[in-house]
């Protein structure tokens, strides 16, 4: 399976945004590049998936790299409730199921 | 309308025992996913069905663990001779349809305790 890496923390600020960076280097063409968050105690929630154009939706933006190796998700303006692991993950083509890594923990501070 | 329902919530038992985990997938779902997770980590996969066929069971890391889903909708994870490494939050997801593109919807997990 293809893998992704990922900072295993960062930090910002409330009221800021918030660049998360994703390398998948051994991508395929088939991949698409889904992002899951999971906030304490709770199971992962979707957050947005593209392939390669760059995609926006009311939770968050995907940049992804005109060579597809690398994607960042930004959140536009971090709010406390934003605090969370964020999960990059290859899925298609051959994959028919997420596989997770470890994410990046994201804190956010007032 | 109603997210993913995991049942029990919590489960605690002792080593050795028999436990059954529930999940109730979103109504029309034909997707349904097991996972477990430890502490620290992020989820590990352990089976998937599309209707009532288990499409990938490569993640059920021995026999003693077995899921059914008879109907298609609700599924039980089943496990025998529970050990302590046991031990994990179990979660559930379900997806409309089986795509490279389609979202899973996660329960929120049975935290699983083996004493």
């Amino acid at each position: 399976d293809a893998k992704t890496t990922q900072p295993n923390s960062m930090e910002s600020n409330e009221e800021e945004p918030v660049h998360l960076p994703c390398n998948h280097s051994t991508i395929s063409g088939t991949d698409y590049i889904h992002w899951y968050r999971q906030l304490p105690s709770q199971g992962p929630e979707y957050v947005i998936h593209g392939l390669t154009s760059n995609v926006n939706n009311r939770m968050a933006s995907l940049a992804i790299a005109e060579d597809r190796k690398s994607s960042t998700l930004i959140l536009h303006r971090a709010t406390l409730r934003d605090a969370a692991v964020y999960y990059c993950i290859l899925y298609g083509g051959a994959t028919n199921k997420l596989i997770f890594g470890t994410g990046t923990l994201l804190a956010v501070q007032p | 309308g109603a997210g993913v329902s995991q049942t029990p919530s919590n489960k605690v038992t002792e080593k050795g025992k028999y436990v059954e985990l529930r999940c109730d997938p979103i109504s029309g779902h034909t997707a349904l996913y097991w996972y477990r997770q430890s502490l620290g980590q992020g989820p590990e996969f352990l089976i998937y069905f599309q209707g009532t066929g288990a499409a990938d069971d490569s993640g059920l890391p021995n026999d003693r663990f077995f899921a059914v889903r008879p109907e298609g909708s609700v599924s039980t994870l089943k496990i025998q001779r529970t050990e302590r490494g046991d031990s994990a939050v179990y979660l559930c997801a379900s997806s409309a349809q089986e795509a490279p593109f389609e979202k899973l919807f996660f329960g929120s997990g049975t935290q699983l305790s083996v004493l």
